[in-house]
């Protein structure tokens, strides 16, 4: 079964720095994006950035760069988030899904087929 | 590229065909997905492609359009069906999200 495993729900205090991971099974980690999602109340679902775990290579969206680090181990099947410095405003809920192709050469469509649970994180004084 | 959903929310019956339209703030082709969040759960991957079901979803729900204005359709809803639907573009790699449509039931 392929699954997507998220580390659990954090509180934390703003300034300080965090790791959130997601742990891949039941199919071959180097070979599928994984992204990352927030969810928050106000703004509901946002695309933070990807990473294809074979090479590290990584696309951020322009409003989480240089906010948020995306890495990916391959040895463990593991991606993760994090931040070096946590504000208020970073509280949510944060999936992660891999990302799936479809189509042929010239009509590639590309869907998150698979999530994590979420990882909720709360940051508060 | 902005995604607007419409309405928010809606309520409707058990039996009611429900319709949830999508827009996009330029042409993307068919490269639209919709999922469906449940209360308290991830997001679950419904349609891609604008129209292709995804394995194991009940055959109620389509999808359909192309270009700016897609819709989801939800034909004899169930009280399974309670959730809040999303589309998200995939034209480009900067993927969107709409801002959902929260369906309940009456």
């Amino acid at each position: 079964e392929v699954q997507l495993v998220q580390s659990g729900a954090e509180v934390k205090k703003p300034g300080e720095s965090l790791k959130i991971s997601c742990t891949a099974s039941g199919y071959t980690f180097t070979t599928y994006w994984l992204a990352w999602v927030r969810q928050t109340p106000g703004k509901g679902l946002e695309w933070m950035g990807i990473i294809y775990p074979g090479d590290s290579g990584t696309r951020y969206n322009p409003s989480f760069e240089g906010q948020v680090t995306i890495s990916a181990d391959k040895s463990i099947s593991t991606a993760y988030l994090q931040w070096s410095s946590l504000e208020a405003s970073d509280t949510a809920i944060y999936y992660c899904a891999r990302r799936r192709m479809t189509g042929t050469t010239g009509d590639f469509h590309y869907h998150m087929d698979v999530w994590g649970k979420g990882t909720a994180v709360t940051v508060s004084s | 590229i902005q995604m607007t959903q419409s309405p928010s929310s809606l309520s409707a019956s058990v039996g009611d065909r429900v319709t949830i339209t999508c827009r996009a703030s330029q042409t993307i082709s068919n490269y639209l997905n919709w999922y469906q969040q449940k209360p308290g759960k991830a997001p679950k991957l419904l349609i891609y492609a604008a129209s292709t079901l995804q394995g194991g979803v009940p055959s109620r729900f389509s999808g359909s359009g192309t270009g700016t204005v897609f819709t989801l359709t939800i034909n004899s809803l169930q009280p399974d069906d309670l959730a809040t639907y999303y589309c998200q573009q995939s034209y480009n790699v900067q993927v969107a999200f709409g801002g959902g449509t929260k369906v309940e039931i009456k």
